[in-house]
């Protein structure tokens, strides 16, 4: 049983670009939820996708918008790229939406550079 | 609205001494707790949760911690630290009232080191 993945692992954008994150969630997880953690601060939650459906959404604005396909694999795609945008964008999959009872496995993230 | 503060940024502990890690938590209804480790250049692993069953929750790699109400706390404790201890620890809360909504609250982290 493979784990969650992402790709790719670094990346270095110019402000104002767009970027495409992906994410391979773990075999049998039907919910994706995504993070961006700045440096030296806890993750924020950026949305979540159930069964391929927006299942909830942090305080980012619209330029922050995602994807998840029938094989439940995901995308995060950020326009109009700024510098604060500059982070670690963490995946993660569970068996379901409900935190208490999904346990939520993380990929290693992707680091993503603004500049 | 929920918020978790984590007392202390850094921590430094010798090898076989006690780990306390705080935890505060703010919600107007019972929320679920959890703790999660991050290793470097590794995504984050769940630890322990706690769902309002048992306040005492027991997790992984001898860690545990205890849900106090009257504190609003939910400190992360290991009676002996061993050096692969070594990682940041976030604390996270989600609220049972949001439906299905339950996003995952989360703290700054503590950098916990652990001195030979």
């Amino acid at each position: 049983e493979t784990g969650v993945t992402q790709s790719p692992t670094h990346l270095i954008k110019t402000r104002g670009q767009q970027v495409t994150l992906r994410c391979s969630s773990q075999s049998g997880h039907n919910t994706v939820s995504w993070y961006q953690q700045a440096l030296g601060q806890g993750p924020q939650f950026i949305f979540q996708y159930y069964r391929e459906e927006e299942n909830g959404r942090g305080n980012f604005p619209p330029r922050f918008s995602g994807l998840q396909f029938p094989n439940y694999s995901s995308e995060l795609n950020v326009n109009a790229l700024e510098l604060d945008d500059s982070a670690l964008y963490l995946c993660a999959s569970s068996l379901g939406r409900q935190t208490e009872l999904y346990e939520q496995y993380f990929g290693p993230g992707t680091r993503l550079t603004v500049t | 609205a929920q918020s978790v503060t984590q007392l202390g940024s850094h921590v430094s502990v010798s090898e076989g001494a006690l780990v306390l890690l705080r935890c505060n938590y703010s919600s107007s209804v019972p929320p679920y707790l959890f703790w999660y480790v991050q290793y470097p250049n590794q995504g984050l692993q769940l630890l322990l949760k706690y769902t309002s069953a048992a306040t005492l929750v027991k997790g992984i790699n001898g860690f545990e911690a205890e849900f106090k109400k009257s504190e609003t706390s939910f400190h992360l404790t290991k009676p002996s630290a061993h050096m692969s201890d070594a990682a940041e620890y976030f604390c996270a809360v989600s609220s049972p009232n949001a439906g299905n909504n339950r996003k995952l609250i989360w703290g700054l982290g503590t950098s916990l080191a652990v001195n030979p």
